[in-house]
């Protein structure tokens, strides 16, 4: 069954600070990995996608890595923001005849200033 | 109206009702979704159309009922509910192929969040 674990499940930071949140998958074949960000009240927004070739993906203060050899990602945020306080879902694609997509449980970010 | 609009945003009901979710997609896109978002549980895929056809559907207790009258709209019927059917209900759209091939991105809504008593 393809699964694909998040960790941690929450995290507290400082504004300002750094942090990394983790996604291992099972899923094979690879075909793609998102990371979505879902602000409270409102649905999952895509920030970055990684194909197989792709080991880095950055989108402003976000930067997401892929070793497709391992299955894992880390999503990376740099300098955070209290905007940043949301729930970040990793989210796996299959390459088959179906490219059923793979959700993990997600981490929840709280920025604290 | 942009994106994904869903109404309404929060619906609380008896497990006698019979309630109605609507989904309303402004992207052009071919492909609409009904996933289900329980705390700390990953998103449950409940149902999917292309082309205003049904192509999946994971299982879901027939007190789900869903219609997709044109590429545009999509509505989630609900009647005689359990309290653990209680989570947020979401719903995407993307355009994909159709052909098949790899499933391009998901734009969602806000969801509603659905409590039944």
């Amino acid at each position: 069954k393809n699964q694909v674990e998040q960790s941690p499940q929450s995290l507290i930071i400082l504004e300002g600070k750094n942090c990394t949140l983790q996604c291992n998958y099972t899923v094979s074949p690879f075909s793609n990995l998102r990371w979505y960000k879902q602000d409270t009240g409102r649905g999952p927004v895509s920030l970055t996608i990684m194909t197989f070739s792709e080991n880095t993906k950055s989108n402003g203060r976000y930067t997401a890595t892929l070793d497709a050899d391992t299955k894992q990602s880390s999503l990376h945020i740099t300098a955070s923001q209290l905007s940043d306080s949301a729930s970040y879902i990793c989210v796996v694609s299959a390459r088959s005849g179906d490219y059923k997509l793979s959700f993990g449980a997600g981490t929840t970010v709280t920025v604290r200033a | 109206e942009t994106g994904v609009t869903q109404t309404p945003r929060h619906l609380v009901m008896g497990m006698t009702n019979k309630k109605s979710l609507k989904c309303e997609q402004h992207l052009g896109h071919n492909a609409m979704y009904w996933y289900k978002q329980s705390a700390k549980k990953p998103l449950e895929l409940m149902f999917v159309y292309n082309f205003k056809e049904q192509t999946e559907n994971n299982s879901v207790p027939s007190r789900f009922s869903p219609e997709c009258p044109n590429s545009s709209h999509l509505f989630l019927h609900l009647h005689t509910l359990q309290p653990e059917d209680s989570a947020l209900y979401l719903c995407a759209s993307s355009q994909d192929h159709p052909s098949g091939g790899p499933r391009n991105e998901q734009f969602f809504g806000p969801g509603t969040r659905l409590t039944v008593l």
